[in-house]
């Protein structure tokens, strides 16, 4: 089955600056790569997508980029702001499941 | 248009009972999934459904089962309930589950005890 690894599982940023967050897949098959966003005791959240037909995606202050032939696939946050303290999880879709990264505690300094 | 509900939010079980959890999906979905979170696990895959049939079914022992029924809802039910059921259990929805945006409904909170 699908795995996912997600990298860092914390990174501590100066407000202001920038946060990248890496994942990586294993199952070529996958084929669409959300992001979520949860803040303690809520939702995951979905922040931006992207497809395998799509090599960079951005939104505002988030970017997405992915990396088929590496079976790779980033997070960008430019500018951060406090708000933007959370967990994050990456995924990839395959075979009717979502397959979920370990996630990444971001806390933005101010 | 309304997001993906689910009910009850928050639930207190005792070792050996049974759950059912029930989930809405946005209006014109008609596939939904269901994902168990724990602190230790992270977000697991249960199972998914689409025009009442069950596509895939995660790693979990028979305990967890679940259905969809023909308005696109769905439920699912643990049985024999232990301490490490205690989870947050997240709905999902998507137009046809084939790569299409998914949502998250806010979830159940089981604590079992």
């Amino acid at each position: 089955g699908e795995n996912v690894e997600q990298h860092p599982s914390t990174l501590s940023v100066q407000e202001g600056d920038s946060a990248v967050i890496k994942c990586t897949y294993s199952d070529s098959a996958s084929n669409y790569f959300p992001w979520y966003k949860q803040e303690l005791g809520k939702r995951p959240q979905l922040i931006i997508d992207i497809r395998s037909n799509v090599g960079e995606k951005k939104d505002q202050r988030i970017a997405v980029t992915l990396n088929k032939t590496a079976k790779h696939f980033s997070l960008h946050i430019t500018e951060t702001q406090p708000e933007d303290s959370a967990v994050y999880f990456c995924a990839a879709y395959n075979d009717y499941k979502l397959s979920f990264g370990a996630g990444t505690t971001v806390t933005v300094r101010a | 248009k309304a997001g993906v509900t689910q009910t009850p939010r928050y639930l207190i079980k005792t070792r050996g009972q049974q759950v059912t959890l029930s989930c809405s999906p946005i209006s014109g979905h008609r596939s939904v999934s269901w994902y168990q979170q724990t602190p230790g696990q992270g977000l697991q895959f249960l199972f998914e459904y689409f025009s009442e049939t069950q596509r895939n079914k995660g790693n979990f022992p028979g305990r967890f089962s679940g259905r969809q029924f023909s308005n696109s809802r769905s439920e699912m039910n643990v049985s024999t309930l232990e301490l490490g059921d205690s989870a947050l259990y997240l709905c999902a929805s998507s137009l046809s589950g084939t790569g299409n945006t998914i949502y998250f409904g806010e979830g159940s909170w089981l604590t079992v005890v």
